[in-house]
């Protein structure tokens, strides 16, 4: 069965200071891969995806994410955090590929201290 | 841009009472889902449709839930008689129909059972 796995409960970070969110995934085939933000009180947000071609991603906000087949990974970067990144990030694969559900991470929540 | 709405943001009912919950997906998507989110959990899978009819449905998606688009706009899920721990945030989500295409997700409506 697909699994994705974030390792980290919770990050803090400092503004200004740069971001990794890791992301580890578990699927048979090619993977459809995705991280999504959420914000307090609001629903999900697509920050980029990774379908084929090129391993790294540009997405909004500035994020970036890297897909690394050998070590299963599509970890999130982001060179300089800003307070309004604070949110929860989720990693999500996609599954049973023609009924495209999602499989979610437990998600990283990110703080952002002055 | 186009986005998908749900509604009620905010739904407080009593133990075996039933519920509806309304999602208006992106116009021109013909692909439907609704995840929901425990609090301090991860985001699940419920149920996928397509084509007025279930294409899959996870274990949590029992004889209580159903999904239906009454008029062809609306995507609503229905809970038949609520129990406490049907009480999370519900994602409605839409597609495009492909499956390399992102799921776009409402803002969620909070679902409380008393």
């Amino acid at each position: 069965a697909q699994s994705v796995t974030q390792p980290d409960i919770h990050i803090t970070v400092s503004e200004g200071a740069s971001l990794e969110l890791r992301c580890n995934y578990s699927y048979g085939a090619t993977p459809y891969l995705f991280w999504y933000v959420q914000s307090p009180g609001q629903g999900l947000q697509l920050l980029l995806k990774y379908f084929s071609g090129d391993t790294l991603v540009q997405g909004i906000k500035g994020f970036e994410a890297e897909f690394k087949r050998s070590q299963s990974s599509f970890n999130l970067r982001k060179p300089s955090v800003h307070w309004s990144d604070a949110a929860e990030y989720f990693c999500a694969v996609l599954s049973n590929f023609g009924n495209e559900k999602l499989t979610f991470g437990t998600g990283t929540r990110l703080t952002i201290i002055p | 841009e186009p986005e998908v709405t749900q509604t009620p943001s905010h739904q407080v009912t009593q133990m075996g009472q039933e519920v509806i919950l309304r999602c208006v997906p992106i116009s021109n998507h013909l692909y439907f889902y609704w995840y929901r989110q425990i609090l301090g959990q991860k985001v699940e899978f419920l149920v996928s449709f397509y084509n007025n009819e279930i294409s899959e449905k996870s274990e949590i998606f029992d004889d209580q839930f159903s999904v239906e688009r009454p008029d062809g706009s609306n995507f609503t899920l229905k809970i038949r008689s609520t129990k406490l721990e049907d009480s999370a945030m519900y994602f409605c989500a839409t597609g495009q129909g492909e499956a390399t295409d992102t799921q776009y997700f409402g803002p969620g409506t909070r679902l409380t059972v008393l």
